[in-house]
C-alpha cells in the first residue's frame, strides 16, 4: 500500500464549479501536510499547508482529519487557470525535509 | 533572486552509461533534496544533502549517489543506467531548521534508450 493515496482522476469540471480532492495517508507518525500544484511538464509548487483546524486561502480550503488520516482540498468557483495536477504531500516526524507525495489528481477546468 | 536552477534540462543516455545532474539551490538555502518523478506518478524522494553530507535516503539503490559542494550546490549521479531510470529528476532546496518551504527547480528530463 502506498504511504499517500489519491484519486488520480481525471476530474473534468466546468468553470465556476466546486471540486473536492481527497487524500489518505497510512503513516500515523506523519507530521506536516501540504497540497502542491504541478502544471504540465513543470515543477511542483506549494499551494498551501494543511492544518487540523482547517485553513482557507481565497477560493481554496484545506482540511486535515488526523483520526481518519485524511486530507482534503476544496476549490470553489473553478477557473481555467486551476487546471493542473494536485499533489497531496506529507512529512514524517524527524524527517521534516523529506516530502512524501501522492500520485496526484489531475484537474481540467472546461470553458 | 534566482530560484533553484538545474542543468541540463533534457538529456538522452544509453543503457549502462552514467549521468550527472546538477542543482544550484535558491539563495540563502543550505539543504538540497533530490526526487525522481516517473510519468503519471508523484515525485519519489531519493536523498537529501546538508553540510556536504547525505542526511536522509529514500528507497533507491546504490547506483544513485550524490554530492554537495561548499557553496551548497549539488550533483546527482546515476551509474549503470536502466531504461526504468527514465524520469524527471527534481531538485528541491530549503533551509535546515525551522519550517521553511521547499522550492523546486524545473527539473532534468532524463531519457534512457
Amino acid at each position: 500500500r502506498k504511504e499517500v493515496e489519491q484519486d488520480p482522476g481525471p476530474f473534468n469540471v466546468p468553470e465556476g464549479a466546486t471540486v473536492a480532492f481527497n487524500c489518505t495517508y497510512s503513516n500515523s507518525a506523519s507530521q506536516s501536510f501540504f497540497w502542491y500544484r504541478q502544471d504540465c511538464r513543470k515543477e511542483p509548487k506549494l499551494l498551501m499547508s494543511v492544518y487540523s483546524s482547517g485553513n482557507e486561502d481565497g477560493r481554496f480550503t484545506a482540511q486535515l482529519n488526523r483520526a481518519s488520516q485524511y486530507i482534503s482540498l476544496l476549490i470553489r468557483d473553478s477557473k481555467l487557470s486551476d487546471s493542473a495536477t494536485y499533489l497531496c504531500v506529507v512529512t514524517r516526524t524527524g524527517s521534516a525535509r523529506q516530502l512524501t507525495f501522492g500520485s496526484g489528481t489531475q484537474l481540467t477546468v472546461l470553458p | 533572486d534566482a530560484g533553484v536552477t538545474q542543468s541540463p534540462t533534457h538529456l538522452i543516455k544509453t543503457r549502462g552509461q552514467q549521468v550527472t545532474l546538477r542543482c544550484s539551490p535558491k539563495s540563502g538555502h543550505d539543504t538540497v533534496s533530490w526526487y525522481q518523478q516517473a510519468l503519471g506518478q508523484g515525485p519519489q524522494f531519493i536523498f537529501q544533502y546538508y553540510e556536504e553530507e547525505e542526511r536522509q535516503r529514500g528507497n533507491f539503490p546504490d547506483r544513485f549517489s550524490g554530492h554537495q559542494f561548499p557553496n551548497y550546490s549539488s550533483e546527482l549521479n546515476v551509474n549503470a543506467l536502466l531504461l526504468g531510470d527514465s524520469a524527471l529528476y527534481l531538485c528541491a532546496s530549503s533551509l535546515q531548521g525551522g519550517n521553511t518551504e521547499a522550492f523546486f527547480g524545473q527539473g532534468t528530463r532524463l531519457t534512457v534508450v
